[in-house]
């Protein structure tokens, strides 16, 4: 079965620290990508990957970094969290299909509930 | 440019009654189209998608959505409502090429299920 394991449901920080999060795939995916997802907002692009070592910034990148330094895992870093990127963050991943046939479905892990206090 | 327009941020219905969730999008080249459903505390899972096959798709838990492209709808139905369906549901419109991915999200409808 397919998988994308966050490795923090519920994480607590305080006002300038760094945090990392998180996210593993098992499907050899080539896209990764980091949301954000808070309440009458939907999902927000922050980050993508599209391969290891690349990255492109989404919508709102300010304040977040990323890491890819193999195609399984993407990390997302919050160099000096502050209060308002308390969110629930959404990792993704899906197969790029580079001219085969593919439906770019999204497989989501389950969140990490961040709150900066 | 792409987007996409759920009416509706909050949606409930009776137990066994119809469920209607509409999303209209805009996109300047035919797209592939998305609903996945979020349960509580959980991450979005795929509850069925367009990918210019069938216009009518049928997806998981008796769900399905029409794509027509005359009033660029994708519109998610299920024809009675079930106390499991209450979950937030979000449409989203995908653009693929050349491995290059752009996929929006809707700001998502919550489905309350009054039994």
């Amino acid at each position: 079965d397919v998988k994308v394991t966050q490795s923090s449901r519920y994480l607590v920080k305080r006002t300038g620290e760094k945090v990392f999060l998180e996210c593993v795939q098992d499907m050899d995916h080539e896209n990764m990508f980091w949301y954000r997802q808070d309440p009458g907002l939907g999902l927000r692009l922050i980050y993508f990957s599209y391969d290891v070592k690349m990255k492109e910034k989404g919508d709102i990148p300010e304040g977040y970094s990323v890491s890819r330094e193999k195609k399984e895992r993407f990390s997302l870093i919050l160099e000096s969290a502050s209060t308002n990127q308390t969110s629930m963050y959404l990792c993704a991943s899906s197969f790029s299909g580079w001219g085969l046939i593919t439906t770019g479905e999204l497989f989501f892990g389950e969140g990490s509930r961040l709150t900066v206090l | 440019a792409q987007s996409v327009t759920q009416l509706g941020s909050h949606v409930s219905v009776s137990e066994g009654a119809l469920v209607l969730l509409r999303c209209n999008y805009s996109s300047s080249v035919p797209p592939y189209l998305f609903w996945y459903v979020q349960y509580p505390n959980q991450g979005l899972q795929l509850l069925l998608k367009y990918t210019s096959a069938a216009t009518l798709v049928k997806g998981i838990n008796g769900f399905e959505a029409e794509f027509k492209k005359s009033e660029t709808s994708f519109h998610l139905t299920k024809p009675s409502a079930h106390m499991s369906d209450a979950a937030e549901y979000f449409c989203a419109v995908t653009l693929l090429g050349g491995g290059y991915q752009k996929v929006t999200f809707g700001t998502g409808t919550k489905l309350q299920v009054i039994p």
